[in-house]
């Protein structure tokens, strides 16, 4: 079964502090990708970052990281030195590459980060 | 390079009316996907097109229904709206597949009373 979990609903930091977004997922296809979205208050969802499953490389950009584990199936997203800025709903999402692909994603609940300054 | 683009931006409907929303797919796009978020919820997958056939479908009645213009833009239609419907509704353009990422609009944002 495809499925991406977002276990925390809400977080509330204060500006600059560094705040991890958790993201477990699970899926029986070899190839997958995964996702990250921030979605503002005007709606659209703001592409972040694609992984694929075939690379387990961490990724640094700007103030953004991201820590990929297979071995955990875990897609966790850091953000350095927050932002007022940075409030959002942020979503992780899964999408399979198998035969039956349809490029349909999968999210999670999404996490509310609220940063105060 | 344009993004995305959906119209209406929000619709109110009355239970049992039908409606139509519309969706401009990124310039090079050639997939759409409609997507259905709920207050307080992530975005469900409605279906997906591709060479104007639909090509994927989640769990959604037969009452939702899509097409796909040669130019790739795209149409949701609903029937028989319930309250239920109620609801953000994302059109996702992209390039075949998943691999190459997706753009999403804005939205439409359907009240149904």
């Amino acid at each position: 079964a495809q499925k991406v979990t977002q276990a925390q609903t809400e977080i509330s930091v204060v500006e600059k502090e560094d705040v991890t977004l958790d993201c477990v997922y699970e899926t029986r296809d070899t190839t997958y990708y995964l996702f990250w979205y921030k979605q503002p208050p005007s709606g659209e969802l703001v592409f972040l970052i694609r992984r694929n499953s075939f690379d387990e490389q961490n990724e640094i950009s700007g103030r953004y990281s991201w820590n990929f584990q297979k071995s955990t199936s875990s897609f966790n997203f850091t953000i350095t030195a927050s932002q007022v800025v940075d409030s959002a709903v942020y979503f992780c999402a899964l999408s399979e590459e198998g035969s039956s692909n349809t490029g349909k994603l999968i999210f999670g609940q999404g996490t509310t980060l609220q940063v105060k300054p | 390079e344009t993004g995305v683009t959906q119209s209406p931006t929000h619709l109110i409907k009355t239970r049992g009316q039908q409606v139509t929303l519309r969706c401009s797919s990124q310039s090079g796009h050639n997939t759409v996907s409609w997507y259905q978020q709920a207050l307080g919820q992530g975005p469900q997958f409605i279906f997906q097109y591709y060479r104007e056939e639909e090509n994927g479908r989640g769990n959604f009645p037969p009452r939702f229904s899509g097409l796909q213009f040669p130019n790739y833009s795209s149409e949701l239609n609903v029937n028989a709206l319930e309250l239920d419907d109620s609801a953000l509704y994302l059109c996702a353009s992209s390039f075949f597949s998943s691999r190459y990422g997706y753009t999403f609009g804005s939205g439409t944002r359907l009240t149904v009373v």
